[in-house]
C-alpha cells in the first residue's frame, strides 16, 4: 500500500486553465504539506496543514488554494495557470509530537507542464 | 530566517570512491539536521537525521555528524555504488515553526 499518493503523476495543460492535485496519506498522520521543486530542483514548501487546520502558509499567488476535507486529504487547487508554475509539486505528511516530528513522508509527485 | 546551503552538483565518481557533500547551515538556536534522498521518479525519503551536536546520523553506509562549530553536516560514504545515484538533500527543521527548510539538493551520479 502506498503511503502517501498523489494523482496525476503528470499533468499538461494551457495557459489560463484551472487544475487540480489530489493527495491522500494512509498512516493517520495528523499533517499535510505541499512542497514545490522547481527545474533546478530547488524544494520550498507552500502549505501546511494539521487536522485539517491551514498553519504554513508561505507566499504563494492566490491562484493556488490548498483544501483538506479531512486529516488524510490535501489536495491543490490552481486557477489560471501561468508557465512559472510548471514544476514537480510534492506532496506529505508527518505525525508531530511522537519524537518524529520533522519526518516527512514524501509521495512521489506530479509533474506539471504548463503550455 | 534559516537556510541550508548544499555544494553544487552534479558529482560524478566511479564505483568504489568515497562520497562527500557539503552542507552548512544557518539557524536560529540549534536545528534539527537531516538528508533526505530522492531517487529518479520518486518522492524525497529520510536517509539519516541528527538532533544535536555531535550527534551522528547513518544509515545504508551513509554518515553525518552534526558540527555546532562549524554549522556543518556533510555527507559522506566510503565506497559509493551505481545504486547510490540520486539527489540529496540537507535539510534543517525551524525550532520555532517546526518547518524542514531544505538545501538546493546536490545530484550524484555514479558510474560503473
Amino acid at each position: 500500500d502506498t503511503a502517501v499518493s498523489q494523482t496525476p503523476k503528470y499533468l499538461v495543460t494551457q495557459m489560463g486553465n484551472d487544475k487540480s492535485i489530489k493527495c491522500e496519506q494512509n498512516l493517520g498522520h495528523d499533517t499535510m504539506y505541499w512542497y514545490k521543486q522547481d527545474s533546478k530542483k530547488f524544494l520550498k514548501i507552500m502549505f501546511s496543514y494539521n487536522n485539517k487546520e491551514l498553519i504554513i502558509n508561505e507566499t504563494v499567488p492566490n491562484r493556488f488554494s490548498p483544501k483538506s476535507p479531512d486529516k488524510a486529504h490535501l489536495n491543490l487547487h490552481i486557477n489560471s495557470l501561468e508557465l512559472g508554475d510548471s514544476a514537480v509539486y510534492f506532496c506529505a505528511s508527518s505525525q508531530p509530537g511522537q519524537g518524529s516530528n520533522e519526518k516527512l513522508f514524501f509521495g512521489s509527485g506530479t509533474q506539471l507542464s504548463v503550455l | 530566517g534559516d537556510s541550508v546551503t548544499q555544494m553544487e552538483g552534479p558529482v560524478t565518481l566511479s564505483e568504489e570512491a568515497f562520497l562527500t557533500i557539503n552542507c552548512t547551515y544557518t539557524a536560529t538556536g540549534y536545528p534539527s539536521l537531516f538528508w533526505y534522498v530522492q531517487y529518479p521518479g520518486e518522492g524525497l525519503q529520510l536517509l539519516l537525521k541528527a538532533t544535536k551536536a555531535d550527534d551522528k546520523g547513518s544509515n545504508k553506509g551513509f554518515e553525518a555528524t552534526y558540527r555546532k562549530e562549524t554549522t556543518s553536516f556533510h555527507l559522506e560514504k566510503g565506497s559509493v555504488q551505481v545504486s547510490d545515484s540520486a539527489v540529496y538533500f540537507c535539510a534543517l527543521s525551524e525550532k520555532n515553526t517546526g518547518k524542514l527548510i531544505f538545501g538546493q539538493g546536490t545530484t550524484l551520479q555514479v558510474k560503473p
